[in-house]
């Protein structure tokens, strides 16, 4: 079984811009979260999404939004991009949303910003 | 909020011997679960093993075993037989139980581990 994606895998942006990055769950799998990874503040979450809906959310501004379409296939979206929403984002799939459900993550996004 | 220390930035040990990581937890939910996690430098994060709060018994997987002290809040994870790809960031995480508080996996900042051959 395929593991989840993400793409695109490095990105090069300039500050104000916007970007979208997008995930691949495994396939059956439901539910997907997303990270945000920074040497300063380390691993924080950002949202989860289960059957299209945003099921909860972390302590981010609103420029950060996601959604998650039909097939469970994720995206997120960071608008007004600054210097420090450089870092790595890591996408995680699961088979449902309760926490004893193992979370398996993909490769990350590593986004910079000029 | 719920907060995960882990207090050893960086640990080294000797292949094919016994290393302890640490990682401590501040919550005052009752059911929850902890996990490791491993990063290597392929950024690629691997569960390692997890625990149930509701579980007394300490969870293994093979090489790796964890020492759960729910009174102390307290889950150290123990890697036997160390190898070197065994080398690389580990991190502590507390996620809430059904109807729980803390949204998503909750990390503490990581330790790096060398493996020393």
């Amino acid at each position: 079984k395929a593991g989840v994606t993400q793409t695109p895998r490095y990105l090069i942006k300039t500050r104000g811009q916007q970007v979208t990055l997008s995930c691949s769950p495994i396939s059956g799998h439901r539910s997907v979260s997303w990270y945000q990874q920074t040497p300063g503040q380390g691993l924080q979450f950002l949202f989860e999404y289960f059957s299209e809906t945003q099921r909860n959310k972390g302590n981010f501004p609103g420029r950060f939004s996601g959604r998650q379409f039909s097939n469970s296939r994720s995206e997120m979206n960071v608008s007004t991009l600054e210097l420090g929403d450089s870092a790595l984002y890591l996408c995680a799939s699961s088979a449902q949303s309760a926490p004893i459900y193992e979370q398996y993550f993909g490769p990350g996004t590593r986004l910079t910003v000029t | 909020a719920q907060t995960v220390t882990q207090s050893q930035p960086e640990m080294s040990v000797q292949e094919a011997e016994t290393v302890t990581l640490s990682c401590t937890y501040d919550t005052s939910e009752s059911d929850y679960y902890l996990f490791w996690y491993k990063q290597p430098p392929s950024r690629q994060m691997i569960l390692v093993i997890r625990q149930e709060a509701y579980k007394q018994q300490n969870a293994t997987e093979n090489r790796f075993s964890v020492n759960f002290q729910k009174a102390a809040k307290s889950f150290s994870l123990k890697i036997s037989d160390s190898q070197l790809g065994d080398a690389a960031m580990y991190f502590c995480a507390y996620r809430s139980g059904p109807g729980g508080g803390a949204d998503g996996l909750t990390f503490g900042k990581g330790t790096h581990l060398i493996i020393q051959p």
